[in-house]
């Protein structure tokens, strides 16, 4: 199985600052890497779909890059909205795995 | 605009079995695999099964191979879970998924999941 190690596991942000998150794979997935967001007693939702392509709907503010085993989410300036889990997750080969998460919490 | 609803779930007792259905719409539901995912609650997520749009292919987790089975009803537009053999590490919520395009390997949307408890 494809192992997906995310860091960090939380962190606490400010409104306006700058946030990365990072995931890793433990074998090259080429681009098959999506970024989802969920809040609290929701689904998780879409952010960024193929490493890169922002889904419909979603801020600019968001952005991912990365290829091969080391990909970025990256929030260019936090939004109160924002404070939420992301989880990474490979679409390279079954079974499909995510990450266990980052929890940003606002500081 | 894709829409999934889950249902089905609930308290059943080790040994026990339950069957989650789905119901899909907003999209054309018979092109595209289908997906469960679950989650314990405060957890990470699981992706648990697949199946193929004419539900000819499925693929399962280790952990629930042999005991559930994936299928899918393309007239009504509903993906279904049965699960048996239930043991306590099945308790999570359970979420079908649709991906955007029509690789088996993308998820994209999800509905907003049913419990399944499994305790006695």
């Amino acid at each position: 199985d494809i192992q997906m190690t995310q860091s960090p596991s939380s962190l606490s942000a400010s409104v306006g600052d700058r946030v990365t998150i990072t995931c890793r794979a433990s074998r090259n997935i080429r681009s098959d890497l999506n970024w989802f967001q969920q809040r609290p007693g929701e689904a998780p939702k879409v952010l960024i779909y193929t490493t890169s392509n922002l889904e419909s709907g979603v801020p600019s503010r968001f952005s991912g890059s990365g290829s091969g085993t080391d990909f970025t989410l990256t929030i260019s300036s936090l939004q109160p909205e924002d404070f939420s889990t992301y989880f990474c997750q490979q679409s390279h080969l079954t079974p499909l795995t995510f990450g266990q998460g980052t929890k940003v919490e606002m500081k | 605009e894709v829409h999934l609803v889950e249902s089905g779930g609930g308290l059943v007792q080790p040994g026990g079995s339950l069957r989650l259905s789905c119901a899909a719409s907003g999209f054309t539901f018979s092109n595209f695999w289908m997906h469960w995912v679950r989650q314990v609650p405060g957890k990470g997520l699981v992706w648990v099964s697949r199946i193929n749009s004419d539900g000819i292919a499925t693929t399962y987790a280790d952990s629930v191979k042999g005991r559930f089975i994936i299928s899918r009803d393309n007239v009504k537009r509903t993906l279904y879970l049965q699960m048996n053999n239930l043991r306590a590490e099945d308790t999570a919520v359970y979420f079908c998924a649709s991906p955007r395009g029509f690789s088996g390997y993308t998820i994209d949307y999800w509905g907003q999941g049913t419990l399944v408890t499994v305790s006695s």
